[in-house]
């Protein structure tokens, strides 16, 4: 499994984009990359997933550039309840149910 | 998205007793689940793998005969923590991975269980 770098906190304003970006140098030619938000106490949930280009969904975007060895989660307007820990994974996320290795995350505040 | 629950959400239990939990995929069929610890601020630790109708997969320096998985169905796996003791207090986590129209697999988290060993 690749190994991920993140910054290890981000700070960020209500109303505010914030970008967090995730290097995975040895990404391989069928990994892809995913990005999970967890909060305190509960479980991590799926944020959204992609293998290149730009994927977006109701709640993120997700940018890998051609060489795919870095990624940005991109979150629209944070608020306050988007103060959270998120991970990003990279992995081969198809043919079968691979385990994941989580990283230490980023832990995102965000201020009033 | 799919939902994986877990039973129960925390739980108290004395130095040397037996605690079982419970992960269930609610509306999916989970061939594979996986099991993690969580302590305090810090990150998932995955401690194996539970596979339906075999035996599961610890991950290295997980004691197998400690924490007992059964993946009894698609829908349900458990976690038995035998003989507990304070150390083993921790957050576990459950997950079930569902395949996409895509492709690709997605793992789908349960709410976690919060274990106290006193």
């Amino acid at each position: 499994l690749a190994k991920t770098t993140q910054p290890i906190s981000m700070d960020s304003y209500e109303g505010q984009e914030v970008n967090i970006t995730c290097s995975h140098n040895n990404i391989a030619t069928n990994d892809y990359i995913t990005w999970y938000q967890q909060f305190p106490s509960q479980g991590p949930r799926f944020i959204i997933q992609g293998y290149k280009t730009k994927v977006t969904n109701e709640v993120a975007s997700l940018f890998i550039p051609a060489d795919r060895k870095s990624s940005t989660l991109s979150l629209p307007r944070v608020s306050l309840s988007d103060t959270a820990v998120y991970y990003c994974l990279v992995g081969p996320f198809s043919g079968g149910y691979n385990k994941l290795i989580f990283g230490a995350g980023t832990r995102l505040a965000v201020h009033p | 998205g799919a939902v994986v629950s877990q039973h129960p959400s925390r739980v108290i239990c004395k130095s040397g007793t037996s605690v079982k939990i419970e992960c269930r995929s609610l509306d999916f069929q989970a061939t594979t689940m996986f099991w993690y610890r969580q302590f305090p601020k810090k990150s998932l630790m995955l401690m194996a793998t539970s596979n339906e109708g075999s035996k599961a997969t610890y991950e290295q320096g997980v004691e197998k005969d400690k924490f007992l998985i059964n993946h009894a169905s698609l829908t349900l796996s458990t976690l038995t923590v035998t003989s507990a003791h304070p150390e083993d207090s921790s957050f576990y986590i459950c997950s079930g991975g569902l395949a996409g129209d895509d492709g690709t697999d997605t793992q789908y988290f349960g709410p976690g269980t919060r274990l106290t060993v006193l």
